[in-house]
């Protein structure tokens, strides 16, 4: 069984569509993130979820938008697709926020054309 | 703004030598951790220290932890090529996120 599973894998779309990725864990963890990993490989976070909670927003655009229907799941919307979006989108959850090993997904990879 | 730095970027070995990878972070931690990531795939957890640990093993890794020069290492002994992957370090901030480093690139020649 996956513990932290996502999709879709790939995820090619045109400039201005909207889009979402879907982000499930079964690890009864309580927190949940999404990262970003651009094509130098740097990690950036861009929201942490604690029990369905926004607890971090790292100044990310407004056209992304989380939701957290419940506290296994952690879906991520992408309004009005810009090419600087293009990038792997990564689901975690940890035990704790920050203080216990993360668990990721395998990753989204979203171009934009 | 960004906590872990790793160095070297890249590291070029072959199977039977150890590696050292080093990670370089700003303010005070609780925990660092290191994951791997092999090419086009997620990143999976190695190792945590605490911030009260100075060295921790797991089989063939070394983690040692100097929080008064804010910097950890990781030791891979007697290397294998299926070692080949990009480390990263992690530390937390303030207990809410992990922060990630870029990565050191890891190639293990057979």
């Amino acid at each position: 069984d996956t513990a932290v599973s996502q999709t879709p894998k790939y995820l090619v779309t045109q400039m201005g569509n909207d889009k979402s990725i879907k982000c499930e864990q079964n690890l009864g963890h309580d927190t949940m993130y999404w990262y970003k990993q651009d094509s130098k490989k740097f990690l950036k976070i861009m929201f942490s979820y604690n029990n369905k909670e926004l607890i971090i927003n790292e100044t990310v655009p407004n056209r992304f938008s989380p939701k957290s229907p419940d506290k296994a799941h952690l879906n991520l919307h992408i309004n009005s697709l810009e090419l600087g979006d293009s990038a792997v989108y990564f689901c975690a959850s940890s035990a704790g926020a920050g203080e216990a090993e993360a668990f990721f997904g395998q990753g989204t990879r979203l171009t934009v054309v | 703004s960004q906590q872990g730095e790793e160095d070297p970027q890249a590291l070029s070995i072959q199977e039977g030598e150890n590696a050292t990878m080093n990670c370089s972070y700003k303010t005070s931690i609780n925990n660092l951790q290191w994951y791997r990531q092999n090419s086009g795939r997620g990143l999976v957890h190695l190792i945590l220290i605490r911030s009260n640990e100075r060295e921790k093993h797991s089989g063939r890794l070394r983690v040692t932890l100097d929080t008064s020069k804010k910097s950890s290492s990781l030791l891979i002994t007697a290397s294998r090529a299926a070692d080949t992957a990009s480390y990263f370090c992690a530390t937390d901030a303030r207990n809410e996120k992990l922060v990630f480093g870029k990565g050191t690139k890891l190639t293990v020649n057979p």
